[in-house]
């Protein structure tokens, strides 16, 4: 199995600027999660989907943030605008069970 | 709120040597206790994992020792080697939710 695939793995703009994390989950897998890592603030859970369905929200900061997860294949985390404070590693997690999560190698974002 | 305290931020261990690393929680709907292990520019894996429902687990020189009355658990690492050079995170979820509350890491050095 190829594992969790984020693209891109390294992302680069300017503040102001739409930017849009892209992930691929494990396949049969049915729960999907987005997690930020900061040096300040560590692992945070952002959102997280059961079978392509938003479950919880609360830990997205701003409604500049919004996800989606059109199927089961697929799912976009959003920023828009962006600010430099975003700057941070974003990853993707998926698990087929309650449990085990899988994370992907992450999206290291700089916002300028 | 920080649910899940880590500690040492940081250990240096000598090859052969047993680090341990600590983690305290607060809630106690929390009933599945993770370690993750991060190298740089990767994303966590998951190293063991244990329930509130036993004291101790043991996966290769990975243990985990839990105890529910104090709200801790700890990870302790046999032999040791360089290559358990890492960064390495503890987790929690439970009461509902499915998503992860982690421990700030703790960044562990093993010298040859």
């Amino acid at each position: 199995d190829a594992g969790v695939i984020q693209s891109p793995r390294h992302e680069v703009t300017e503040m102001g600027q739409e930017v849009t994390l892209r992930c691929k989950p494990i396949s049969g897998h049915d729960y999907l999660f987005w997690y930020r890592q900061t040096m300040m603030r560590g692992l945070e859970l952002l959102i997280y989907f059961n079978n392509n369905v938003p479950i919880d929200d609360s830990g997205m900061p701003e409604d500049r943030f919004s996800a989606k997860m059109p199927n089961a294949s697929f799912s976009t985390l959003k920023i828009q605008p962006s600010e430099p404070r975003d700057s941070a590693v974003y990853f993707c997690a998926s698990s087929s069970s309650r449990d085990t999560q899988y994370f992907g190698p992450g999206t290291r974002l700089t916002v300028l | 709120q920080q649910q899940v305290k880590q500690s040492p931020q940081s250990l240096i261990v000598q090859k052969g040597g047993i680090p341990i690393i600590n983690c305290a929680y607060e809630n106690t709907a929390f009933d599945y206790f993770p370690w993750y292990q991060q190298f740089p520019g990767k994303g966590p894996a998951l190293l063991i994992a244990i329930r509130p429902d036993v004291s101790e687990k043991k996966e290769g020189r990975f243990t985990i020792s839990f105890n529910k009355s104090a709200k801790q658990f700890s990870l302790h690492i046999m032999d040791s080697q360089p290559g358990d050079s890492a960064t390495y995170f503890c987790a929690a979820k439970g009461g509902g939710a499915d998503g992860l509350t982690f421990g700030k890491g703790t960044h562990l050095i093993i010298q040859p």
